[in-house]
């Protein structure tokens, strides 16, 4: 068990930028999801899937992010034309299957940190 | 809409006393509740968790308390040690509704020597 690993760990960009974050779960786990932490606040849900589907997405996604998981292993969260209120911590979570009240239901990774000037 | 609210940003603890950290939901469909921890530069680990059809759950020195007529869920860590100093995430979701978790905004607990 390697952990979730995403890469980038930091990331600074122009705004305008597109910039692609990648996260790879745990080998086993089908399912994964993405938030985002800003200073002071808890993680904020963005989306999940469930192996190669996508089952949800937060009205915090607007249509400037994207997010693919297109062999249900490893996925993207993509950002296009990023603003400055971008700037946060990308979170990146795997969980075995469906979270069913047993255990521990997410293993998070240590994010991805944005910063847009 | 704050559905899981943690109200304390922050708590400090002389090491060996009891922590004290509290959480507060307001949707009452949250069946399953989980704590939380994060160091900085580091993503949250998983602490401990209560379905609500417990009112405890206790996990050496960690014991987390449900009070669901008050909607309001506690975790105590007795005795605090120095590396216990981190912020700490409640978080719920419903077990047959959506499959996502919910976080309050979280306390960072500083454990004095």
């Amino acid at each position: 068990d390697t952990g979730v690993s995403q890469n980038p760990r930091h990331k600074i960009t122009k705004r305008g930028q597109n910039v692609t974050f990648r996260c790879d779960p745990i080998s086993e786990h089908n399912r994964l999801y993405w938030y985002r932490q800003t200073l002071g606040q808890g993680p904020e849900f963005l989306t999940y899937f469930q192996n190669e589907a996508q089952l949800e997405k937060s009205r915090l996604l607007s249509d400037r992010f994207s997010a693919e998981r297109p062999k249900g292993s490893f996925s993207t969260l993509e950002i296009q034309r990023t603003e400055q209120g971008d700037s946060a911590m990308y979170l990146c979570a795997s969980s075995l299957e469906a979270l069913t009240g047993m255990g521990s239901p997410l293993h998070f990774g240590n994010g991805t940190r944005l910063t847009v000037t | 809409d704050q559905q899981v609210k943690q109200n304390s940003p922050s708590l400090s603890v002389q090491e060996g006393r009891i922590s004290i950290l509290n959480c507060d939901y307001t949707n009452s469909m949250f069946d399953y509740f989980l704590w939380y921890k994060k160091y900085p530069a580091e993503g949250p680990t998983f602490l401990i968790s209560i379905s609500s059809i417990k009112d405890k759950n206790e996990d050496g020195r960690f014991t987390v308390f449900l009070n669901k007529s008050a909607k309001h869920l506690s975790l105590h860590i007795v005795p605090s040690q120095p590396g216990d100093s981190a912020v700490y995430f409640c978080a719920a979701y419903e077990i047959q509704g959506a499959q996502k978790l919910v976080f309050g905004q979280g306390t960072r607990l500083t454990i004095n020597p």
